[in-house]
């Protein structure tokens, strides 16, 4: 079974420019989620997305942050524009279906450096 | 809110050495529990889940028994190898919240010496 894709890996942009990163879930999967890990922290979540539909959205900086799941699939994180304290790795992840018990599968992540 | 504390890293043991990793959480309701683990350069790998309590999730040698008493998921190894340095989180789910979104610890840094 094919895991949760992700790109580009690695990005490095200056500051006030924009990116925007792709992620594809397992197949089948309804529930994808956008995390951002600062290095030597855990993982934060950013949006949780349950088919085509936004469950949660608290944490995403909407003033620059945005995300989309057209036809409750892939999904593409955009940062527009960029600050330096975006530098992170962006993990996509997704689920079979959004309760406490299933596991949540981790892509690679896309890792973002802002100069 | 729902949170979770892990011990501070980094964590340095020798080569069979018996290894614990504190974690702690605060949560209302009835959450379940994971510990993933992230090698250099790679993305999040589940390691074990308990989703209730007494529940004991294992894999790969590793063990974590959900503890609500204490509120309280060690993870521990009998004997460690190289192979295992990885950094290492601990998460809740809360199963009161449909979306099922976990929230981590800062997660510890575990290196083992030859």
């Amino acid at each position: 079974e094919a895991g949760v894709a992700q790109s580009p890996r690695y990005k490095i942009i200056e500051k006030r420019q924009s990116v925007a990163f792709w992620c594809n879930p397992i197949s089948g999967h309804a529930t994808l989620y956008w995390y951002q890990q600062i290095l030597g922290q855990g993982p934060k979540l950013l949006i949780q997305f349950q088919n085509n539909g936004v469950v949660d959205d608290s944490q995403l900086p909407k003033d620059r942050f945005s995300a989309e799941r057209l036809k409750g699939v892939d999904s593409t994180l955009k940062i527009q524009p960029a600050k330096l304290e975006d530098s992170a790795v962006y993990l996509c992840a997704s689920s079979q279906w959004g309760n406490s018990g299933n596991t949540i599968y981790f892509g690679e992540g896309s890792w973002l450096t802002v100069v | 809110g729902n949170s979770v504390t892990q011990m501070e890293g980094p964590v340095t043991l020798s080569e069979e050495a018996f290894l614990t990793i504190n974690c702690t959480y605060t949560a209302t309701g009835y959450p379940s529990l994971f510990w993933y683990v992230q090698y250099p350069g790679e993305g999040l790998q589940l390691l074990l889940k308990a989703t209730k309590a007494d529940d004991k999730g294992s894999n790969k040698g590793f063990e974590a028994t959900y503890r609500k008493e204490t509120t309280s998921f060690h993870l521990e190894k009998g004997s460690v190898q190289v192979s295992d340095s990885a950094v290492y989180f601990c998460a809740l789910s809360d199963r009161g919240n449909q979306g099922g979104k976990l929230i981590f610890g800062q997660g510890t840094e575990l290196s083992v010496k030859p």
